[in-house]
Order: structure tokens, then sequence, then C-alpha cells
């Protein structure tokens, strides 16, 4: 089967400027998570797609970080305006949660360098 | 609440060493528990999971086993090599919610 589609998969932009991120999970993958993962540090989620709708965006900092999920399939996050300590890879993930412990698929992510 | 805590690195090993990395959990429930490796710009890849009590997961000569009574998942192999140099992440899981530990970078040295 296909993986996680991620692009791009390098961005570099200027603070105060926006960026948009892709993600094209696995099919039939209802659940999609987007995790940020700064240097060094394990992912952390900013937000969790259950089809089309948000089950979890708790630690999504909601003034300058948007994300949607068109039709429940792709999806695409995005920074405005971004700040330098956006600088990270973003991880966007997909899982088949029918329960009994389906595992998350990753794709290889997308690093933002804010300068 | 659910966490998971897993020993700090770095590791550094030569070839054909024993890799133990620690895993400890806390979780409500009966979670299932998961290795990742993270290879160097990419993304975070399943190594082997373990759905519950007393399973084993094993996968390219890495192995785990879920131990309930000491709420732990520690990974192991018994003769590592270079290509093994990666960041390790233990996960557990509730239902569809995912709980990563800090990872462990392991270095392997010809």
């Amino acid at each position: 089967e296909a993986g996680v589609a991620q692009s791009p998969r390098y961005k570099i932009i200027e603070k105060r400027q926006s960026v948009a991120f892709w993600c094209n999970p696995i099919s039939g993958h209802a659940t999609l998570y987007w995790y940020q993962q700064i240097l060094g540090q394990g992912p952390k989620l900013l937000i969790q797609f259950q089809n089309n709708g948000v089950v979890d965006d708790s630690q999504l900092p909601k003034d300058r970080f948007s994300a949607e999920r068109l039709k429940g399939v792709d999806s695409t996050l995005k920074i405005q305006p971004a700040k330098l300590e956006d600088s990270a890879v973003y991880l966007c993930a997909s899982s088949l949660d029918r329960g009994g412990g389906a595992p998350l698929h990753f794709g290889n992510g997308t690093r933002l360098t804010v300068t | 609440g659910n966490s998971v805590t897993q020993m700090e690195g770095p590791v550094t090993l030569s070839e054909e060493a024993f890799l133990t990395i620690n895993c400890t959990y806390t979780a409500t429930g009966y979670p299932s528990l998961f290795w990742y490796v993270q290879y160097p710009g990419e993304g975070l890849q399943l190594l082997l999971k373990a759905t519950k009590a007393d399973d084993k997961g094993s996968n390219k000569g890495f192995e785990a086993t879920y131990r309930k009574e000491t709420t732990s998942f520690h990974l192991e192999k018994g003769s590592v090599q270079v290509s093994d140099s990666a960041v390790y992440f233990c996960a557990l899981s509730r239902g569809n919610k995912f709980y990563f530990g800090s990872g462990t970078k392991l270095n392997v040295k010809p």
C-alpha cells in the first residue's frame, strides 16, 4: 500500500509570513493526525481528525494555526503568521482506527525553518 | 493520565553489543504499546507492537514484552549493527489517542 504522502519536504520562510502543508493519508484510514516535532523531542499532537471532524485540537495554537480535512481524505495545516519558535518538523500520520491497537503510519514530514 | 517515560540518551554501543532501551508507562485501562524508529530526515516507522499483557512484539531482531506488573515495555536486541543507529520512541495508545516518550538516540560504532 502507498504510504502517507506529505509536501513540501522542506520550507524556509521569514517570520510573519504564512505557510501551508499538505497531507494525503493511506487510503481507507479514517483518523488523521498532525504532529509538531521540535529537534531532539518527541512528536507533539497538534490536531486529530476522525473522517472530516475534529476530535482533538486542544494543543493547536489557534491564533496562528489552522487545519482542515476536506471530504475526510486530504488535509492541510496552515500557519499564519509564523514565528521563530514554529521551526520544527511537521508530521502527518494516519490510522485505521478500528481499535485493538492499530498503529500510526507516518509521512516523512515537512521541515520548516522560520528565519 | 496516560504517559510514557523512556531512558535518556544518547546510548553509544559498539557493533554486536546487546541493546536495552527502557520504557515504562502510566495508563488508565489496557493500552496498546509500540516502539517506533526514526532515521535522520525521515518520519517515524513502526518497529513493533504489543496489544495485551505478556505479548511479545518482534521485528528485525528487536523484541519487547508487554509487562503489566511492572508497566514496562523495554526494547532489546541481541546484536546491534551500525545501521540500527537512529532515534527510538516508545508509545502507548488508548482508543485512537497516542502518547509518545521523548525518544532515545542510539549510536552504534563499528
